[in-house]
């Protein structure tokens, strides 16, 4: 049973435009949200978070919304560049303090900017 | 540049070996560390949470005589596959939690293992 749900495996974008990556989870227990990004061959990066207080959370180029009522969050990314393709994963943890110890990952998306 | 440095990166070997993995935080102390599981296309699967000075806690489904693990400073936790198969093949990642405040986790590049 997936706790946290990426529906979308892929997504291509052009280069300039606004990417939009999906995430859904089950969980009513969770309180915060995170986003990594993965290139291949190499351990997830922290790009943003989001604690359940907030419905949104912007860093430069990117900005995670969360609707906690429909139990979904979504990274969106402006302007895209090449260099932002990669597999994202969302992730969740009911926990803010002690996250990691209970952190759920989606099964990621790949994210493809065209140039 | 990277906070935790993961080593090997890539271990191929016969089956019946045993394998260590390293994971070590470069500046800061982390007493807590994670290691994942990534099987292809699916997402990062925990396996066990390693605690600095006691024995690690496991998650269901993961057999603790199989995957050793080791926490015995603030900057270092290992992982051992013992006696290796085929089916143990797979994308084995650790992090770990920045011990002085609120910060996600830090991953490492992870470890390509692969039994023949």
């Amino acid at each position: 049973d997936q706790q946290v749900k990426q529906n979308s495996p892929s997504l291509s974008v052009q280069e300039g435009r606004i990417s939009i990556l999906n995430c859904d989870y089950t969980n009513s227990m969770f309180d915060y949200f995170l986003w990594y990004k993965k290139y291949p061959a190499e351990g997830p990066t922290f790009l943003i978070s989001i604690s359940s207080i907030k419905d949104k959370n912007e860093d430069g180029r990117f900005t995670v919304f969360l609707n906690k009522s429909a139990k979904h969050l979504s990274l969106h990314i402006v302007p895209s560049q090449p260099g932002d393709s990669a597999v994202y994963f969302c992730a969740a943890t009911p926990d803010r303090d002690n996250y990691g110890q209970n952190f759920v990952f989606g099964p990621g998306t790949r994210l493809s900017v065209l140039p | 540049g990277a906070v935790v440095s993961q080593h090997p990166s890539r271990v191929i070997c016969k089956s019946g070996t045993s394998v260590k993995i390293e994971c070590r935080s470069l500046d800061f102390q982390a007493t807590t560390m994670f290691w994942y599981r990534q099987f292809p296309k699916q997402s990062l699967m925990l396996m066990a949470t390693s605690n600095e000075g006691s024995k690690a806690t496991y998650e269901q489904g993961v057999e603790k005589d199989k995957f050793l693990i080791n926490h015995a400073s603030l900057t270092l936790s290992t992982l051992t596959v013992t006696s290796a198969h085929p089916e143990d093949s797979s994308f084995y990642i650790c992090s770990a939690r920045d011990r002085a405040g609120e910060k996600p986790q830090h991953f490492g590049d992870g470890t390509r293992l692969s039994i023949l």
